[in-house]
């Protein structure tokens, strides 16, 4: 198993909030990535980093950040939470910088709903 | 959008059957990974196919990627309640990220 980890596991919030979602890796990989998918449904890519001090906007647009200081950390902040936020976050990392494409390791996901 | 695609997205199976889990690329893909998402859980790695024509095998999974690497598949044979899940196929598209599909769901029948 994959040394990944998030959290929290799951945040109920209010609408207009601020919030922080953690996720560390302890495998030294350089890319990471943070997803966003409702039950059942696909994953949608809502950012990604190469590495420290790069990020990168995917294919889904969120009204979220991230930022990425060190290796390890790649935390994802919500300025003002939103009932539309409501869903589930897949944190994941992969090791290779500058090669193919390689496997994903998954965090346990933060299953956040905003009132 | 989505350049992986996936089907059927949802897979109804009787205990015991078999059955296969079909993934097709709009383009030539370098390789293929497939991931198995419990109910509840997260998605976890299968396997990664990099070969034209490959086939792996994972107990009663069985992998294959197709002669123009454009499609894939996932066939499991005697299926059981513990291969209840979403299987995602994914494959590599710009910048070193994956494309997802969009899932078939197995829900088994005892």
């Amino acid at each position: 198993e994959a040394d990944i980890y998030q959290t929290p596991r799951y945040l109920v919030i209010g609408t207009g909030k601020k919030i922080t979602l953690e996720c560390s890796q302890t495998m030294g990989h350089d890319k990471m990535y943070w997803y966003q998918q409702d039950p059942g449904m696909e994953l949608h890519l809502i950012h990604y980093s190469y590495g420290v001090n790069s990020t990168e906007k995917g294919d889904l647009s969120s009204e979220s950040t991230v930022s990425r200081i060190r290796t390890e950390h790649f935390p994802l902040t919500l300025e003002s939470a939103r009932p539309s936020h409501t869903s589930q976050y897949l944190c994941a990392s992969s090791e290779r910088v500058g090669g193919p494409t390689d496997t994903q390791y998954f965090g346990p996901g933060t299953r956040l709903t905003v009132l | 959008g989505q350049q992986v695609m996936q089907i059927p997205q949802y897979q109804h199976v009787q205990e015991g059957e078999d059955f296969t889990t079909y993934c097709n690329s709009s383009t030539t893909l370098s390789n293929i990974q497939w991931y198995k998402q419990r109910p509840g859980g997260h998605p976890v790695f299968l396997i990664q196919l990099v070969k034209s024509g490959e086939v792996k095998k994972q107990k009663r999974l069985t992998f294959q990627f197709g002669e123009a690497k454009k499609n894939s598949s996932l066939h499991i044979t005697a299926t059981q309640t513990t291969d209840v899940g979403t299987y995602f196929c994914a494959g590599p598209f710009n910048d070193y990220k994956l494309s997802f599909g969009a899932g078939t769901t197995v829900t088994v029948r005892a």
